[in-house]
């Protein structure tokens, strides 16, 4: 069993819709949450950055983090075709910033 | 220009070739970090290194070499590049009060 589990998708939803992406983690040690969106043939870029569980918001993103059930989600209101990308989740914990990546999850969002 | 950088973006290269990917960055920052990106793997971690001349391996080292003389330059060797080494090459960087790490734009190898 991966320590992160992640659906790859592809999943696809129409402009405008709520999306829900979630990653499961098995190691109770991660403390540190992140999403990176990943356009196709681009290197990932940090989307959000959370540490405690509860909710953060960002504009049209929140990132949500429940460690009681090793689960985390990221949420896209009014989703864009511009939001079409894979989004990976992250996990940190101790020291070395080394991250644990899920295998990602590819959207499209269809006009 | 400010950022991480990688070269070259595109290699093709035969069995048995000796390739070295580049990677650069200007912030300082003293983790960084190289990782190969495969359909249904994900990113999977090779090499990193906490500073100059420390480094230490990932998850899948076998056939990699690296080298961290320089705060800066992260180089990454395949001593005799295999056709299983065919993938996205990524390298990242962070701070060392920072857990997220900063990505280049990869590298695309292709081993014939």
């Amino acid at each position: 069993q991966k320590e992160v589990e992640q659906d790859p998708g592809p999943l696809s939803v129409p402009e405008g819709a709520i999306v829900s992406l979630n990653c499961t983690y098995s190691n109770s040690a991660f403390q540190y949450f992140m999403w990176y969106r990943q356009y196709s043939r681009k290197g990932p870029e940090l989307l959000m950055y959370t540490y405690s569980s509860g909710n953060k918001e960002d504009g049209r993103f929140t990132a949500q983090v429940d460690k009681s059930s090793k689960y985390i989600s990221l949420f896209i209101r009014d989703s864009q075709p511009s939001d079409s990308a894979t989004y990976l989740c992250a996990m940190k914990w101790g020291g070395g910033n080394k991250l644990t990546f899920g295998t990602g999850t590819q959207l499209k969002v269809e006009l | 220009d400010a950022g991480i950088t990688q070269s070259p973006r595109y290699k093709i290269t035969e069995t048995g070739r000796q390739v070295t990917l580049m990677c650069h960055q200007t912030w300082s920052h003293s983790y960084m970090f190289w990782y190969r990106q495969d359909l249904g793997h994900g990113l999977r971690l090779i090499y990193y290194s906490a500073a100059a001349d420390i480094t230490d391996k990932g998850e899948v080292p076998d056939g990699y070499v690296v080298s961290r003389s320089k705060t800066e330059n992260f180089p990454l060797t395949l001593e005799s590049a295999t056709r299983s080494q065919t993938s996205v090459y990524f390298c990242a960087s962070s701070d060392i009060r920072e857990g997220e790490q900063y990505f280049g734009p990869g590298t695309r190898l292709t081993v014939t």
